[in-house]
């Protein structure tokens, strides 16, 4: 079965760089969730896209942006990046409904240096 | 205070024995509830749901307490693979919200 796919798996940047983070959700799912973990935390949640419209907004800095596109993928945009950016970044989607689970993908491992 | 909160352990046991966590939740108008598998530097993985009527998947056992609101996971003849952390997943609003993790070791 197709899972939920994020590109790079890894990413080293520099501080003041930019970042562009990429998913793909599972097909026919209408939702897809960002989420950050650093070290020795629970993810996150920092913004959400139902059907291509932003949905919800969490903890996401200023620096950061995101969108949904037509075929559903989602784009993660990072500027200025600080060291405390670094950690694994999840996009999860799942089907709105009752008591529908979401599903991970592997998650980016940004490191900025 | 955090909406999904858990206790991070770690919960250190043998091979075989039965482990339990809880997971309270603060959003009496939460309707989903799930228990996620993460291991070290992976994505979590689904584990199972909490339905109001509890569910059962061979040596795993989830049940809800919308009175007390809690959830929680059993887990029966633990294994050595069982070691990881497992995260509570709910909330009241449409977005899934992690509580903090519980460690799992099991050790030979």
């Amino acid at each position: 079965a197709a899972g939920v796919i994020q590109s790079p798996r890894h990413l080293i940047k520099e501080k003041r760089e930019t970042a562009t983070l990429k998913c793909y959700p599972i097909p026919r799912h209408d939702t897809v969730y960002w989420y950050q973990q650093g070290p020795g935390q629970d993810p996150q949640f920092l913004i959400s896209f139902y059907e291509k419209m932003q949905s919800d907004k969490g903890s996401i800095p200023d620096r950061f942006s995101a969108q949904q596109f037509s075929d559903y993928h989602s784009e993660l945009n990072m500027s200025s990046l600080e060291l405390g950016d670094s950690a694994l970044y999840f996009c999860a989607s799942r089907s709105r409904g009752p008591n529908t689970e979401a599903f991970f993908g592997q998650g980016t491992r940004l490191t900025v240096v | 205070r955090k909406e999904v909160e858990q206790d991070p352990g770690p919960f250190n046991v043998p091979e075989g024995a039965t482990v339990a966590f809880n997971c309270t939740y603060s959003n009496s108008a939460s309707q989903s509830f799930f228990w996620y598998r993460q291991d070290c530097r992976k994505e979590p993985k689904l584990l199972m749901s909490v339905y109001s009527s509890g569910n059962e998947d061979g040596r795993f056992t989830a049940q809800l307490n919308r009175a007390s609101q809690y959830i929680s996971l059993l887990i029966r003849d633990s294994k050595l693979s069982d070691s990881a952390t497992y995260l509570c997943v709910g909330g009241g609003s449409y977005i899934p919200t992690f509580g903090r993790g519980t460690s799992l070791i099991v050790h030979p």
